[in-house]
């Protein structure tokens, strides 16, 4: 059964850097791994995209294994609106191929 | 990336009636897709529509329960049908998956069913 699984919560201050790993073992072989943020009320908001290794944007940072079964957000410098929910959405061949979104990271920024 | 516009916001509903939900994207598209998202939980993809065939529905969601329309390239729509209060969830269409910036999503309908 394919899952695609993300710490429930993390907890972070104004400043840091917060990393956010998602698993996903049954990765289709050509699909990318995207990474979304969601507000209250609001549809998730694309933030980076990648295949494989490394892939930096304005925003953020993603770092991808060789295997790809995990993928990991990195977040520089997180300010109190970086207060959300953050998704990994891959695309995984179980029985036939499907989307998935993660179970989703509720991040928590204090001042 | 698209642009869509997804009406209605939010809608109360009495248990067994319709409610049919709209998203209009702002440039021509093959694939729409749309998601359920529960209170306090993840996305899950409902159906795949592409214009001019019948939608393609993931396990647990049926057809009759959730019909799809995909007249045009820019256009779907999605009914909840005879709703129960188990169907109070926002509804959210995306497209897109093919470019540099994954999919784009509508703002999403939040349904309560009373």
């Amino acid at each position: 059964l394919a899952k695609t699984t993300q710490p429930i919560s993390m907890d972070s201050y104004e400043g840091q850097e917060v990393n956010i790993t998602c698993s996903h073992n049954n990765i289709a072989t050509n699909d990318y791994i995207t990474w979304y943020q969601q507000f209250p009320s609001q549809g998730p908001r694309f933030i980076i995209q990648g295949y494989k290794t490394k892939v930096t944007n304005e925003v953020a940072s993603l770092f991808i294994p060789a295997d790809r079964k995990s993928s990991t957000l990195s977040l520089p410098r997180v300010s109190l609106s970086d207060t959300a929910v953050y998704y990994c959405l891959v695309g995984v061949k179980d029985s036939s191929y499907k989307l998935i979104f993660g179970s989703g990271t509720r991040l928590l920024v204090r001042p | 990336s698209a642009v869509i516009s997804q009406k209605p916001s939010r809608d109360i509903c009495q248990r067994g009636t319709s409610l049919t939900i709209q998203c209009q994207v702002d440039s021509q598209v093959t694939m729409m897709f749309w998601y359920r998202q529960q209170p306090g939980q993840s996305l899950t993809l409902i159906a795949t529509a592409n214009q001019g065939s019948e939608a393609t529905y993931e396990s647990g969601f049926v057809i009759d329960k959730f019909p799809i329309s995909r007249p045009n390239l820019t256009f779907s729509t999605l009914t909840v049908s005879n709703m129960s209060p188990e169907d109070s969830s926002i509804y959210l269409c995306s497209v897109g998956g093919q470019s540099n910036y994954g999919y784009t999503f509508g703002s999403g309908t939040r349904l309560t069913v009373v």
